[in-house]
C-alpha cells in the first residue's frame, strides 16, 4: 500500500514569493490535513481537508490556503512568503479525519526562504 | 500557554533499561492521546493511541493515561538504540485539530 506523497520535498524560494505544496494521501484516505513543523514552534496544525471542503483550520494567516480535489489529492499555497515560513511543511492522510488523531505524515516539503 | 508540555531531553537511558516519557496536557476536554515517533530528518509515526484512563500495551511500548492528572506517559521497555528518537506527545479534544508537543529526544546508548 502506497504511503502520503509529498512533493516537491526540497524548494528555496525568496521573500515575496509564492509556492505551492502538494499531497497526495494514502488510498482510500478522504482526510488530508497540513502542518508546519519548526524548532522553535514544534508541529503546528494549519488545516485539514475532508472530501473537498476545508473542515478545521489552525491558527495561521490568510496567506496559508490550500484545497482539495476529488481524488483526495490535497495541495497547499503560501503566499508573499516572508523569512519566517521557512519550515518542514508536512501532511498527513487519515481514514476518518484529525479528530482520531492517528494521522500517517508524509515526508515533508523544506522550503527555505532566502 | 502552552497546552501539551513535554521535557525536551534528552532523555539517556542504557540499552535494555525502560525509557518514561512524561507528557502533561491543559485541555481537560481532551479526548484521544497519541505518541509519535520522528526519526532525525523523518516525518512523525504513529506508534501508540490511547483514550481510556489506564494501560495500553503493545510489544515493547506501553502508554498510561491519567485524566484526572491530565497526563499521559509513554514506556519503552527493553530499550534499543534504534529507538533513540523524539518521541511527539499528541491529543484532540473537542475542536477535533491535533495539538502536539514539542517532543522529548530519546538516546539509547549501547
Amino acid at each position: 500500500k502506497a504511503g502520503v506523497t509529498q512533493t516537491p520535498r526540497y524548494l528555496i524560494k525568496t521573500r515575496g514569493q509564492q509556492v505551492t505544496l502538494s499531497c497526495s494521501p494514502i488510498s482510500g484516505h478522504r482526510s488530508v490535513s497540513w502542518y508546519q513543523q519548526t524548532p522553535g514552534q514544534g508541529l503546528q496544525f494549519l488545516f485539514e481537508y475532508f472530501s473537498e471542503t476545508q473542515r478545521n483550520k489552525g491558527n495561521f494567516p490568510g496567506r496559508f490556503s490550500g484545497r482539495q480535489f476529488s481524488n483526495s489529492r490535497s495541495e497547499m499555497n503560501v503566499s508573499t512568503l516572508e523569512l519566517g515560513d521557512s519550515a518542514l511543511y508536512l501532511c498527513a492522510s487519515s481514514f476518518t479525519g484529525t479528530n482520531t488523531g492517528e494521522l500517517f505524515f508524509g515526508e515533508g516539503s523544506r522550503l527555505t526562504v532566502l | 500557554q502552552k497546552e501539551v508540555e513535554q521535557n525536551s531531553g534528552p532523555l539517556s537511558v542504557p540499552e535494555g533499561a525502560i525509557a518514561s516519557l512524561n507528557c502533561t496536557y491543559s485541555d481537560r476536554g481532551s479526548q484521544s492521546f497519541f505518541w509519535y515517533r520522528q526519526y532525525s530528518g523523518k516525518s512523525p509515526e504513529l506508534i501508540m493511541s490511547i483514550y481510556s484512563n489506564g494501560d495500553k500495551e503493545d510489544g515493547r511500548f506501553t502508554a498510561q493515561l491519567n485524566k484526572a492528572s491530565q497526563y499521559v506517559s509513554l514506556l519503552i521497555r527493553d530499550s534499543q538504540p534504534s529507538d533513540s528518537a523524539t518521541y511527539l506527545c499528541a491529543l484532540v479534544g473537542g475542536s477535533y485539530i491535533p495539538t502536539f508537543g514539542r517532543g522529548t529526544s530519546l538516546i539509547v546508548h549501547p
